[in-house]
């Protein structure tokens, strides 16, 4: 079956460090990948997506690129802010389809002044 | 518009009532799902409709019970739940052969007394 495997959290780290979040997938064929962003008290929120081996996701700063040969998809950050606290998903969903989102267990960043 | 709504955002009900938990989205998308989210847990897949038609129920006990009135809305009839019912409840819409990307709600924060 699908599986999605993060790193373990909370990560707490000063603002404006680098970040790197690890994700790891087992899965047949080619999934879709996404990182997912919850904010405390709120629903989840779309951050990136790649849907094919190499594709760079990228949106606000934040980047993952889809490795097949190392089954991976980290999401990265050169320079964190405050506000980038929150819990991320990491997350696939067998190719073509949303119908079976596979989760990551999350990873909470904590961003410090 | 990207967007799915959710009501109500916060509902308390004891264990012999029936509520309902309303979801709309205006994006055109023909599958829409629920998620039961507990705290500190990833979403867990409840419920997926597809083109109105309900497509997957992942062994979900009967006391919930989903409806699909029509493209744009989906809900969720409550009825004799159990304290550990209480969670996150988080709408997501879809649209088959445009994207893999689900979108979600905001969430209706559920507590069962």
């Amino acid at each position: 079956g699908n599986s999605v495997t993060q790193m373990e959290g909370p990560v707490t780290l000063s603002e404006e460090a680098f970040l790197t979040i690890n994700c790891t997938y087992t899965a047949t064929g080619y999934p879709s990948l996404f990182w997912y962003v919850q904010y405390p008290g709120e629903g989840l929120q779309l951050l990136l997506k790649a849907t094919k081996a190499d594709d760079k996701g990228s949106n606000k700063g934040f980047e993952a690129t889809y490795r097949k040969e190392t089954t991976s998809f980290h999401l990265e950050k050169g320079s964190v802010q405050v506000s980038d606290s929150a819990v991320y998903f990491c997350a696939l969903t067998p190719t073509g389809t949303a119908s079976k989102l596979t989760f990551g267990t999350g990873t909470r960043l904590q961003v410090t002044l | 518009d990207t967007e799915v709504t959710q009501t109500p955002k916060h509902l308390v009900m004891g264990m012999t009532n029936k509520k309902s938990l309303k979801c709309e989205q205006h994006m055109g998308h023909r599958a829409m799902y629920w998620y039961k989210q507990k705290a500190k847990k990833p979403p867990e897949l409840m419920f997926v409709y597809s083109y109105e038609k309900l497509s997957i129920n992942e062994s979900v006990p009967s006391r919930f019970s989903p409806e699909c009135p029509n493209s744009s809305l989906l809900n969720l009839h409550l009825h004799a739940l159990q304290p550990e019912d209480s969670a996150l409840y988080l709408c997501a819409s879809s649209q088959p052969g445009q994207g893999p990307e689900a979108f979600f709600g905001q969430g209706t924060r559920l507590t069962v007394v």
